[in-house]
């Protein structure tokens, strides 16, 4: 199940399972999302992208959902594998061509997918 | 290929130390970034750069010193640090325009 508390939020889910991590954002006037994976060790890897004019984006096993209306974005992870373990972080890009990129990262979800 | 090479992999240094991080791409992109990450903490911008021009820097206290030699080459010189800045430290790249940033490995930084 999920928890959130003072730590990271967690989600254990079994092998084969769907997951769906969730993610609350900030500014409506966000441009652009962002899904990356951080393994133990490595830098955050790029999953998956959505606009904001965009409700859903598939990738290959990875979903992503946006609802506008109450901030709202989740990646759905199907058929989970091991290899999935890792902390999910979102990120938002604001709207307008001065941020150069700037990323706003969500707190992050620990995955853990036990076999 | 999105590969952002960090050296090295691993610093342990005094508060007396000098050193830097180095970080190498040859995607193109011409905005790169600096990262602070701890512990189950998100990545806390530190530097940006923008077609090797210095464009954001995040209050960053001086001990910290970035520097883009050229397109391809980002180096954050490191001078008289605390043990609280002990911390990984990612590099990214993004192409411009574009969206998304791609990190290295990172640089585990030790500070004693």
């Amino acid at each position: 199940g999920e928890s959130v508390g003072l730590h990271l939020p967690t989600l254990s889910v079994q092998e084969g399972d769907n997951s769906i991590i969730n993610c609350a954002y900030s500014n409506s006037a966000s441009d652009y999302f962002i899904w990356y994976k951080q393994e133990s060790g490595k830098g955050p890897q790029f999953i998956i992208d959505i606009r904001s004019n965009m409700d859903k984006r598939q990738g290959q096993r990875v979903t992503v959902l946006l609802n506008k209306t109450v901030k709202h974005l989740s990646l759905q992870i199907a058929a989970t594998q091991p290899g999935d373990s890792a902390v999910y972080f979102c990120a938002e890009i604001p709207a307008g061509g001065t941020s150069y990129g700037k990323l706003t990262f969500g707190q992050g979800t620990i995955l853990t997918v036990h076999p | 290929d999105t590969e952002v090479t960090q050296t090295p992999k691993h610093l342990v240094m005094g508060m007396t130390n000098k050193k830097s991080l180095k970080c190498e791409q040859h995607m193109g992109h011409r905005a790169m970034y600096w990262y602070k990450q701890k512990a189950k903490k998100p990545p806390e911008l530190m530097f940006v750069y923008s077609y090797e021009k210095l464009s954001i820097n995040e209050s960053v206290p001086s001990r910290f010193s970035p520097e883009c030699p050229n397109s391809s080459l980002l180096n954050l010189h490191l001078h008289a640090l605390q043990p609280e800045d002990s911390a990984l430290y990612l590099c990214a790249s993004r192409r411009t325009p574009g969206t998304i940033q791609y990190f290295g490995a990172g640089t585990r930084l030790s500070v004693l």
